[in-house]
């Protein structure tokens, strides 16, 4: 199984600060790589899929790259609707894996 | 507007079985894979098995892989997940998620329900 491995599990920012998230895949995934967003009481959202393509409607301050076994997903900009859990999903192969999450908190 | 609804969770006791449904509208169900998510309370995402559009594909997580079958009706556009000899880790909101592309290559989840919480204990 492909392990993912988030960092960091919390992170603390503040409104306009540039936010950075890693996910490394213990093998080499290529791109395929999605990272979504979710806030307590609610499904996942969609953010970016193939390491760093935009999912439709989502702000652009949100940015996605890596390839291989390093990811990130990267907020330039951060606003208040961006306090969340953040995970990584790998679907190079079966079965699928997330990452353990990171909490963006203020 | 796609929405997707799952149903069917409850109370069990360890050892039982449970049914949970999953029922979508606004868009092609009979075209996608649709998989089951779950999240343990406090905890993260674990993905629990998929099924592709025509049931020709099926998979499993190793942690329910011969306790769990899932399965499909594209004309009742309903995802299903029967669930036998449960245990108390397998308490969870359980989630229906539709996969973004036809593409068996390209297994990511554009759309989910707000899942149905399953406990198991005694």
């Amino acid at each position: 199984d492909i392990q993912m491995t988030q960092s960091p599990s919390t992170l603390s920012a503040s409104l306009g600060d540039r936010v950075t998230i890693t996910c490394r895949a213990s093998q080499n995934i290529g791109g395929w790589l999605a990272w979504y967003q979710q806030k307590p009481g609610k499904p996942p959202k969609l953010l970016v899929y193939e390491a760093s393509s935009l999912h439709s409607g989502v702000p652009s301050r949100f940015s996605g790259s890596g390839s291989g076994t390093e990811f990130s997903l990267i907020i330039s900009s951060l606003q208040p609707d961006d306090f969340a859990t953040y995970y990584c999903q790998q679907y190079k192969s079966f079965p699928l894996t997330f990452g353990g999450g990171t909490k963006v908190e203020i | 507007e796609v929405q997707v609804v799952e149903s069917g969770g409850g109370l069990v006791q360890p050892g039982m079985s449970l049914r949970v449904s999953c029922t979508a509208s606004g868009f092609f169900f009979e075209y996608f894979a649709m998989h089951w998510v779950r999240q343990a309370p406090g905890k993260g995402l674990e993905w629990v098995s998929g099924i592709s559009w025509n049931s020709g594909k099926i998979d499993y997580a190793d942690s329910v892989k011969g306790r769990f079958t899932i399965s499909r009706d594209n004309a009742k556009k309903s995802l299903y997940l029967q669930m036998n000899s449960l245990r108390v880790e397998d308490t969870a909101l359980y989630f229906c998620a539709v996969v973004a592309t036809t593409s068996s290559n390209e297994v990511y989840y554009d759309y989910w329900g707000q899942g149905t919480l399953v406990t198991v204990s005694s």
